[in-house]
């Protein structure tokens, strides 16, 4: 059974790096599917930040692209998040979640299954 | 605002067939297939069906999902209680080349 978990600080300065790292049982992110990272402000939807491949090929949201690295420790079993120069606005709760990807002429993806989430506040 | 549109609320009363629209554009539910997610108050979101209608398993019969030209549709039937959550559509986007969420759809059992 694949289970997913956030971990990282719970407050983050204006203007700092907020940091979270997600560790992976049950399944090797090595042997395969994208690893993603998805946000929701308290009482919003869902935002998708990006995903990363056990390689290391990425996908980023556009709007968070200049802000946002993904990467992926495969001997941890584990993949992480950065996101700069954060304002309150990047207050959220942020999950991750294991990223079916397949870009073809029907692009299908879905994320499953997902982390229980860790809320990140922004505030001095 | 959302990619996808979302009605933000539904209702319906136990037994009943509710059904949650999502509406996008041709770079996204017009090319793509959609996915729908469940969450429950307090909790992280569920797949609850993939590729348009298929379900994952341990997910009742009673959500089917369909698609037609650039919208999509989530019904429930026989209603119960613990159906009472927020519903996301979600789907890739070949101008955004990645996933886009519609706003979610708060369902309340009555």
């Amino acid at each position: 059974q694949v289970q997913l978990q956030e971990s990282g600080p719970g407050l983050v300065k204006p203007s700092e790096t907020l940091s979270l790292t997600c560790a992976v049982s049950g399944y090797s992110i090595s042997s395969g599917y994208y690893w993603g990272w998805i946000r929701q402000p308290p009482g919003k939807g869902l935002e998708w930040i990006g995903s990363i491949y056990h390689s290391g090929s990425t996908y980023y949201n556009p709007s968070l692209k200049s802000r946002v690295t993904i990467s992926v420790d495969t001997s941890k079993n584990q993949f992480s998040l950065k996101l700069t120069s954060v304002t309150a606005a990047d207050t959220a709760v942020y999950y991750c979640a294991r990223h079916f990807v397949a870009v073809t002429a029907s692009s299908t993806n879905w994320f499953d299954p997902w982390g229980q989430g860790t809320l990140v506040t922004v505030s001095s | 605002q959302s990619v996808l549109t979302q009605p933000p609320s539904a209702s319906g009363t136990p037994g009943q067939r509710v059904t949650i629209s999502c509406s996008g554009s041709s770079s996204n539910i017009g090319s793509n297939t959609v996915n729908w997610y469940q969450q429950l108050p307090g909790t992280a979101p569920k797949l609850l069906i993939y590729s348009n209608n298929q379900r994952p398993s341990g997910v009742p019969d009673r959500f089917s999902g369909s698609k037609s030209g650039t919208s999509a549709s989530l019904a429930i039937s026989g209603l119960q209680s613990e159906d009472e959550a927020a519903y996301y559509c979600a789907a890739w986007d070949d101008s955004l080349n990645g996933p886009v969420f519609g706003g979610g759809t708060k369902l309340t059992v009555l």
